[in-house]
C-alpha cells in the first residue's frame, strides 16, 4: 500500500508560467516532508521541505504548501524554467528518519 | 552540502558474480541509507545505518548485505547476483543533529545482471 502517492505521471508546462506538482500521503505519523529533483543519470537532489508545524515554506522559486487535514501537500514552481524539467520525487518522514517517496512526477518546461 | 561518492556508476556483469558497491560520505554523517530504485518507481529503502557497527534491513527486503566500520563508509555486497539483481541503487547520508534534515544522494550506481 502506498503511503505516499502521486499520481500524475507527468506535467508539461509553458516556460514562465506556474507549475503546481502534488503529492498526497495516508500516514497521519509523518511530520515531515521533502520534494526532491532529479536528472537522468544523478542521484536526487534535495529541493524544499516542510515541517508539520508550518503550512508554507518558501526559497526562491520554489513555495511547497502543506495542508493536513487533507493529508496532501504542493509544490509551486514559479516562473517554471526549461532548465527545470526533471523527474520530482515527493517524501515524508516520521519519527523514525526513514523517508518514504512517491513515485515521481516528470515535468516539462516548454520554451 | 554532503558530498557523497557512489562507484561504479554503471556495472554490467554475469550471474552468480560476488558483487560491492562503494558508498563514501565526506561530511561525518552518522546516518546513511541504501535505496533501490526501478525505472518510473519510487525509492525503496533496503539498507540503513545510524552509526559504526550499526545496520538495519529497510523497508524492501533485499538479497544484499550492508556493514559499516568506517562512519564514512556503507558497502553493499551481493554474494551472488542474479537477474531479479538489475536496478538502480542509491545510497544517500543525513546529519542527525538538529532536528529533521534531508538525506543527501549520491549518483548511484545502474546494476545489470546478464
Amino acid at each position: 500500500d502506498q503511503q505516499v502517492k502521486q499520481n500524475s505521471p507527468s506535467l508539461s508546462v509553458q516556460e514562465g508560467r506556474i507549475s503546481i506538482l502534488n503529492c498526497d500521503y495516508t500516514n497521519s505519523m509523518f511530520d515531515y516532508f521533502l520534494w526532491y529533483k532529479k536528472y537522468p543519470a544523478e542521484g536526487p537532489t534535495f529541493l524544499i521541505s516542510i515541517s508539520s508545524i508550518k503550512d508554507k515554506n518558501e526559497d526562491g522559486r520554489f513555495t511547497v504548501f502543506l495542508n493536513k487535514s487533507a493529508k496532501h501537500l504542493s509544490l509551486h514552481i514559479v516562473p517554471s524554467q526549461p532548465g527545470d524539467s526533471a523527474v520530482y520525487f515527493c517524501a515524508a518522514t516520521g519519527a523514525n528518519s526513514k523517508l518514504t517517496f512517491g513515485k515521481g512526477i516528470t515535468l516539462s518546461v516548454r520554451p | 552540502e554532503a558530498d557523497i561518492y557512489q562507484t561504479p556508476r554503471y556495472l554490467v556483469i554475469g550471474t552468480g558474480k560476488k558483487i560491492t558497491l562503494e558508498c563514501s560520505q565526506t561530511m561525518g554523517h552518522d546516518k546513511m541509507y541504501w535505496y533501490q530504485q526501478d525505472p518510473g518507481m519510487e525509492l525503496h529503502l533496503i539498507h540503513y545505518s545510524y552509526g559504526v557497527n550499526s545496520t538495519e534491513k529497510g523497508d524492501l527486503s533485499s538479497e544484499s548485505t550492508v556493514s559499516r566500520i568506517r562512519t564514512e563508509h556503507f558497502p553493499l555486497t551481493l554474494e551472488s547476483a542474479r537477474p531479479s539483481h538489475t536496478s538502480q541503487y542509491l545510497c544517500a547520508s543525513s546529519d542527525p543533529q538538529g532536528g529533521n534534515q534531508p538525506q543527501h544522494f549520491g549518483d548511484g550506481t545502474r546494476l545489470s545482471i546478464l
